[in-house]
């Protein structure tokens, strides 16, 4: 079945520092790849998305590029700020069936410290 | 525009109750999907509707029910509540079937005791 895989957090770093965290999936056929960010106490808000290989997603500074030979999605900002801190969640969606129902990593906790 | 929202916020339950959630979807969308966040955990699908039907289930047991109403509004329902079933349960609406955006709500916080 399909899964993604993210680095272990929390990823704590200062304020202006570059940042990655790392997604790798597993899926038939091609899925849309997607990095959506949850807030502490709110739902999750879409990031950025790429739907086919070679594609970058990007806004607010993230980017991530969709890498079918290595099957990775690594989320990158050049520098980052104390707002950024949340969890940071890779999805795919499915590709197979009609549905358009997502598969989540287990997230990725970043603490920017000034 | 009026985004995804869900209610009541938090709740309290006993094992073995049952558990009525509901969500509004964002204006125009007509597709919504329920998932189930574990404490540390990503979320994880437990069903889609769209038209007032059943589009797709993930990997739980028919306790897990759903509801499409004709203004798009929906409603999951939990039947004989287990402590697992403590979670966060976000709902999530697309514009249409084939589209793969989902903008979510803030969540229901349910707690079985």
């Amino acid at each position: 079945g399909n899964s993604v895989t993210q680095m272990e957090g929390p990823v704590t770093l200062s304020e202006e520092a570059f940042l990655t965290i790392n997604c790798t999936y597993t899926a038939t056929g091609y899925p849309s790849l997607f990095w959506y960010v949850q807030y502490p106490g709110e739902g999750l808000q879409l990031l950025l998305k790429a739907t086919k290989a070679d594609d970058k997603g990007s806004n607010k500074g993230f980017e991530a590029t969709y890498r079918k030979e290595t099957t990775s999605f690594h989320l990158e900002k050049g520098s980052v700020q104390v707002s950024d801190s949340a969890v940071y969640f890779c999805a795919l969606s499915d590709p197979d069936t009609g549905r358009r129902a997502l598969t989540f990593g287990s997230g990725t906790r970043l603490q920017v410290q000034p | 525009e009026t985004g995804v929202t869900q209610s009541p916020t938090h709740l309290i339950k006993t094992r073995g109750q049952q558990v009525t959630l509901r969500c509004s979807s964002q204006s125009g969308h007509n597709t919504v999907s329920w998932y189930q966040q574990a404490l540390g955990q990503g979320p994880q699908f437990i069903f889609q509707y769209y038209r007032e039907e059943e589009n797709g289930r993930g990997n739980f047991p028919p306790r897990f029910s759903g509801l499409q109403f004709p203004n798009y509004s929906s409603e999951l329902n939990v039947n004989a509540l287990e402590l697992d079933d403590s979670a966060l349960y976000l709902c999530a609406s697309s514009p249409h079937i084939s589209s793969y955006e989902q903008y979510f709500g803030p969540g229901t916080r349910l707690t079985v005791t």
